[in-house]
Formats: structure tokens, C-alpha cells, sequence
């Protein structure tokens, strides 16, 4: 089955515990990205990826960090979370960016 | 700065209505405009996408429409059923950046 799978879905953490949230797509797509939603912001996007080892800052990416080491795989990694950073995260995945994006079932961070 | 609003926030119609979704957005630039659907608790899921060179899109009951002169987007829900209950999403590709919209919440009541 085609899709999009990230770990944890759920995660309650306490403030400066480094954390990993990981990402997979098994589509053999080139682009990738992380989004957070957040009540009353919507969705913004944190991270992108055109492809392999190609990655760029969003709209919010203040206390992120991702890398792209393999097509299929984009962690989204938070070095000192806080919590503010307590949130919805998505992950998505698209043949190329200006085609149908395809999105993960969502993790849902709280940051004590 | 690309903004996109969707109007309105919340809908309740009863079953079997036509309906209209509008989003909005500043900046015509766009490459593309996609229409997603939310469940509570649950991703994302494409409804349409439509090409900056397309005026419209279809599947099924759903027609979305694309003016980019206008800044406007609209999804046309027919027949409208209990199932069709979810949040709807806008989001509109400027260059690399997707940018949502804060969603039209339905609820189609029996």
C-alpha cells in the first residue's frame, strides 16, 4: 500500500529533550516536507525537500532541523524543544512539488 | 507574502444540499491550488488539484474552480451527506512553499 508513515504519532516530552520524529514514503517520490498545525495558524511548513540531500527552510523553521539522506526518509528533529513548539506535525510527500502532495496520518507533540 | 483565506469557517447544512467552499488568496502567482479534506484526529487527504493553467477540476461530487486573476478558489459539494463532515482545506503552491488556508469546518446533519 502506498503512503506515508511517521513515529511516534504521539509523544509527550519535557523541555531541551532532544527528540526525532521520523518519515517514510515507499511512492519513490523526489519531494518531501514537514508542516505543523497549529489552532487558529493552520498548517505552516517547517522544512522541505526537492530530493536527496536537497533541503530548504519553510515558513517556520526556527528550533528544527531535518536531513535527506535516502529518498524515502525525512526525520524532523527538534535539538532543545520547548513548548511552544507543542503542536500537530505532519509529513508529506509528492512525485515533484507542483503535483498532488500525500500526506501522513499526523504526530502529535506536547511539550512540558 | 502569499495569503489564503477560506470563508466561512464553520457550515452546517442539512443532508442533500448543494454547497460552496471559497478560498481566497493575494498573490496570483501560483503554480497550482490543492483542496484537501480533514478528518478529527487524522491527516490529510487530497480532494483536487488544480493547475495554474486549468479552470476547473471534478471528481465525483466535487467540482473545484480556479480564477487566478481573481485570487479565488471555490469547491462545489453536490448532494452534500452525513460523510462529506470534515474540515476542508485550501493551499495554494507559491514557487517551493504550499500555503494552507485555516479551513472551512462542515457538518452535514441528517
Amino acid at each position: 500500500e502506498a503512503q506515508v508513515t511517521q513515529n511516534p504519532r504521539y509523544l509527550i516530552t519535557v523541555t531541551g529533550k532532544k527528540l526525532t520524529v521520523t518519515c517514510s514514503q515507499n511512492m519513490n517520490h523526489e519531494y518531501m516536507s514537514w508542516y505543523r498545525q497549529d489552532p487558529g495558524l493552520g498548517l505552516r511548513q517547517i522544512y522541505y525537500s526537492m530530493n536527496v540531500e536537497v533541503t530548504d527552510k519553510g515558513d517556520v523553521p526556527e528550533g528544527y532541523k531535518v536531513s535527506r539522506k535516502e529518498k524515502r526518509n525525512f526525520p524532523l528533529i527538534l535539538e532543545s524543544p520547548s513548548p511552544n513548539q507543542t503542536s500537530l506535525y505532519f509529513c508529506a510527500s509528492s512525485p515533484h512539488r507542483v503535483y498532488e502532495q500525500y500526506f501522513g496520518p499526523g504526530t502529535r507533540l506536547t511539550v512540558t | 507574502k502569499q495569503e489564503v483565506t477560506q470563508i466561512p469557517a464553520a457550515l452546517s447544512v442539512p443532508e442533500g444540499e448543494n454547497l460552496v467552499l471559497n478560498c481566497s488568496f493575494t498573490d496570483s502567482a501560483i503554480y497550482n491550488l490543492q483542496w484537501f479534506r480533514q478528518d478529527p484526529g487524522k491527516g490529510l487527504t487530497s480532494l483536487l488539484l488544480i493547475q495554474s493553467s486549468q479552470r476547473e477540476q471534478t471528481s465525483g461530487r466535487l467540482n473545484a474552480s480556479l480564477d487566478k486573476s481573481s485570487g479565488r478558489s471555490t469547491l462545489y459539494i453536490a448532494a452534500s451527506q452525513p460523510g462529506d463532515s470534515a474540515t476542508y482545506l485550501c493551499a495554494a503552491l507559491n514557487t517551493d512553499k504550499l500555503i494552507f488556508g485555516t479551513g472551512t469546518r462542515l457538518q452535514v446533519f441528517p
